[in-house]
C-alpha cells in the first residue's frame, strides 16, 4: 500500500537532547513537508523540500534541521535550540508544488514530549 | 493575524442532524482544502476546491471566491463523523495557511 509513515508515534526526550523524527513515503512524491501542531492553533510549516537535496525554511524553522538525501525520506531533527519542542509533528507529501493545487497526503504524526 | 478563520471552534450535534462548518480567509488563494483529523491525529484530505461546489457521499463543500468564504456541510451526521475539521488555503501556489480547526462531536 502506498502511503506515508512516521516513527515513532510517541517520543519522549530530556531537555538538552537532540531527537530525529522519521518520515518515509512510497508515493513517489517530489515534495515533502514538516508541520507542527499545537493545541488551539493551525498547523505551522517548519521545513519543506521540493526535490532531493533541496529544502527551504518554513515559518518556524528555528531550532529544527532537515535533510533530503533520498526522495522517499525527509527526517526532521529537533535540536536543543528549540525552546518549546513539545508538540505533535506531522509529515506530508504532495506530487509536486509546481501545479500548485496538489493534495497533500499526511502521515499519522509523532507526538514529542520533552521531560 | 490569522489568514484563515473557522467557526465554530466546537460543535456538538445529535446523530442525523445537518452540520455546517464555516471558513473565511483573507488572502487571494489558488485553492482551498478541507481536511479531517481523526482522534488519533491522522489527517485525511476531504476536498480540494477552487470554485463552486463538490459532493462526496454525505459531505458537501462550497466556496465563494468573491466573498472569501467556504462551507463544509455534513448531511445525516453520524458518530463516526466526530473529528476535527480543518480548512487550509493555498496561497500563491506554494504556501498553505491552516485554520485552527472545528472539533465536531456527534452524539448517538
Amino acid at each position: 500500500d502506498g502511503g506515508i509513515t512516521q516513527s515513532p508515534k510517541y517520543l519522549f526526550r530530556k531537555e538538552g537532547q537532540n531527537v530525529t523524527l522519521s518520515c518515509e513515503q512510497n508515493l513517489n512524491h517530489d515534495a515533502m513537508y514538516w508541520y507542527r501542531q499545537d493545541p488551539g492553533q493551525g498547523l505551522r510549516l517548519i521545513y519543506y523540500s521540493q526535490i532531493v537535496n533541496d529544502f527551504q525554511k518554513g515559518d518556524i524553522a528555528e531550532g529544527y534541521s532537515v535533510s533530503r538525501e533520498k526522495k522517499e525520506s525527509f527526517p526532521l531533527t529537533v535540536t536543543s535550540a528549540q525552546k518549546n519542542p513539545t508538540a505533535f509533528y506531522l509529515c506530508a507529501s504532495s506530487p509536486g508544488p509546481v501545479r500548485g493545487t496538489d493534495t497533500q497526503y499526511f502521515g499519522p504524526g509523532t507526538r514529542l514530549t520533552v521531560l | 493575524k490569522n489568514e484563515v478563520e473557522q467557526s465554530p471552534q466546537n460543535l456538538t450535534a445529535q446523530e442525523g442532524e445537518f452540520i455546517t462548518i464555516n471558513c473565511s480567509y483573507s488572502v487571494g488563494i489558488s485553492a482551498l482544502h478541507w481536511l479531517q483529523q481523526h482522534p488519533g491525529g491522522g489527517i485525511v484530505s476531504l476536498f480540494m476546491l477552487s470554485s463552486g461546489k463538490k459532493k462526496h457521499g454525505r459531505l458537501i463543500a462550497t466556496i465563494n471566491i468573491q466573498e472569501k468564504h467556504s462551507s463544509l456541510h455534513i448531511t445525516a451526521s453520524h458518530p463516526r463523523d466526530s473529528a476535527v475539521y480543518i480548512c487550509a488555503v493555498l496561497y500563491n501556489f506554494n504556501k498553505f495557511y491552516f485554520g485552527s480547526g472545528t472539533k465536531l462531536n456527534v452524539k448517538p
